[in-house]
């Protein structure tokens, strides 16, 4: 089975800057897809990012772009410009390609503080 | 557009009492349907999916069941709860674009105690 591992439990930037969330991953196949949620305090879970793992170039969203390093099975999280706003829990997840099911398998999350 | 509801927002219930969690989606026809349950400071664990109607697949062995009685509606019960029944539940469908991308629900805060 695959695991996704989120090794920084808690991080803080200070506003405007730059921050890099990290995530491994362990899985045997080649097809895949990752994700970036957030959650922040009212809890709602919300998609920031998604990567399919055939494709080498990174993806980007806004101020949220990801280093997708396949062979390292390494997929990060950097945040541009940081706002007050971006304060949550960022999960990464992990889907296989070809899974009937589409499920999700989820890290177990980094808390961003953003500090004005 | 679609949208997903989840009913009630909080529980409060006591040990061994029923549950009974809805979760409904409307602006799509038969689409997966995910339930999530997230303790405290802690990742998503995926407790059932459903591919369709009828159609449950358990992914976590407790006491814990879920049913898909109509298309966009999923159900999530317990016939008596435990202490670490409490948690936040989070109900999601899976996007028809494509992308496999899965959206959440406001998600249920349940207190068993």
């Amino acid at each position: 089975a695959q695991t996704v591992t989120q090794s920084q439990p808690e991080m803080s930037v200070q506003e405007a800057e730059t921050v890099t969330l990290s995530c491994t991953y362990d899985t045997s196949e080649n097809n895949y897809y990752l994700f970036w949620y957030k959650q922040p305090p009212s809890r709602q879970m919300i998609l920031v990012i998604r990567q399919e793992a055939y494709k080498q170039q990174n993806a980007t969203e806004n101020r949220f772009s990801v280093n997708f390093q396949k062979a390292a099975k390494s997929f990060s999280l950097k945040i541009s410009d940081s706002q007050l706003g971006d304060t949550a829990m960022y999960f990464c997840a992990f889907m296989y390609f070809w899974d009937a099911g589409n499920m999700l398998t989820f890290g177990g999350g980094t808390r961003l503080m953003v500090k004005p | 557009s679609q949208t997903i509801h989840q009913w009630p927002a909080t529980l409060v219930q006591p040990v061994g009492s029923p549950l009974s969690l809805e979760c409904t989606v409307e602006g799509t026809s038969n689409p997966n349907l995910y339930w999530y349950r997230q303790a405290a400071g802690r990742g998503l664990q995926l407790l059932f999916y459903s591919v369709g109607i009828g159609q449950i697949s358990s992914e976590v062995p407790q006491n814990l069941s879920a049913s898909r009685p109509q298309d966009r509606q999923f159900i999530l019960s317990s016939k008596k709860l435990l202490l670490s029944d409490s948690g936040f539940y989070l109900c999601a469908w899976l996007g028809t674009s494509g992308y496999n991308e899965q959206f959440f629900g406001p998600g249920t805060r349940l207190t068993v105690l």
